[in-house]
C-alpha cells in the first residue's frame, strides 16, 4: 500500500533560521505531490505542487520543495522562516494519470513547526 | 476567493446515535471529497463522490457511513451510529473538473467528538 512519511513531528526554529522538513513516499509508478498548510484554526490550504517537469517547485510564500525521484523524496524548504509560518505541514501523494481514479490524496502525519519569534 | 464551508465547527454526540456533517463544496466544483484525521493520526481518505455517485471508498468507509449531494450545493456525511472511535476532525474537499491533477481545496473541518 503507498504511503507517504513525514519524519519530523514537531519542528522548533527561530525567526531567519532555515527550514526542511522531510517528506518520503512508497509508490514506484507516477506521482503528484503536495504539500498543504494548516495554520491555527484555520482549513488546509495548498502551499505547492508537483506534476512533472521542473522537480524543484516553488510555492507561495517563499516556499519551495524539490522533487528527487530516485529517493522518492519531496522536501520542503524555506531558506528563512518567521513567526507566522507557525503552522502544521502536511505532504500528501496522488498517483498520477491513473485510469479512472479521481484524485483522492494520501496524506503524512504532519510536521508541526513553531517558529520562536 | 470562494472557500468550502462545513458546519457545524463542532459535534459533540453520544455513541449510537446519527450525525450529519454538512460541507457547502465551492460553486463551479464537481468532485467532492471526505477526509478524516484521528487525534496523532495523519489524514485519511474516505469517499469521493461525482456525478451524483461514489467514485472511491476507502476501507474506513463501511456501511455506517453514507454521503449525499441532496440539493446541488450541501454535499453530507452521515454517520449512521456513531462509535468511539470514529472521533477525529472531518475535512470536505472539492475541485474543479480540470481533471484528477486538479488542486483539492479543503474546507475548515468538524471536529466530531462520540462520548
Amino acid at each position: 500500500a503507498q504511503s507517504v512519511s513525514q519524519h519530523n513531528h514537531h519542528v522548533i526554529l527561530s525567526e531567519a533560521a532555515s527550514l526542511e522538513l522531510g517528506c518520503n513516499y512508497s509508490y514506484g509508478g507516477t506521482v503528484n505531490l503536495f504539500w498543504y498548510v494548516q495554520y491555527p484554526g484555520q482549513h488546509l490550504q495548498l502551499l505547492l505542487k508537483y506534476f512533472s517537469g521542473d522537480p524543484l517547485v516553488k510555492g507561495i510564500k517563499g516556499f519551495e520543495a524539490e522533487f528527487i525521484k530516485s529517493k522518492f523524496s519531496f522536501n520542503l524548504r524555506k531558506p528563512s522562516v518567521q513567526w507566522s509560518d507557525t503552522a502544521e505541514y502536511f505532504c500528501a501523494v496522488k498517483r498520477g494519470n491513473y485510469g479512472g481514479s479521481q484524485g483522492n490524496l494520501i496524506f503524512g502525519k504532519g510536521t508541526k513547526l513553531s517558529v520562536k519569534p | 476567493e470562494p472557500e468550502v464551508t462545513q458546519t457545524p465547527s463542532h459535534q459533540v454526540t453520544q455513541m449510537g446515535q446519527e450525525v450529519i456533517l454538512r460541507c457547502v463544496p465551492i460553486s463551479n466544483h464537481l468532485y467532492f471529497y471526505w477526509y478524516r484525521q484521528i487525534l496523532g493520526q495523519k489524514v485519511e481518505f474516505l469517499v469521493s463522490f461525482y456525478n451524483n455517485e461514489i467514485s472511491e471508498k476507502s476501507e474506513i468507509f463501511d456501511d455506517q457511513f453514507s454521503v449525499e449531494r441532496p440539493d446541488g450545493s450541501n454535499f453530507t456525511l452521515k454517520i449512521r451510529s456513531t462509535k468511539l472511535e470514529d472521533s477525529a476532525m472531518y475535512f470536505c474537499a472539492s475541485r474543479s473538473s480540470g481533471g484528477a491533477l486538479e488542486t483539492q481545496y479543503f474546507g475548515p473541518g468538524t471536529r466530531l467528538l462520540v462520548l
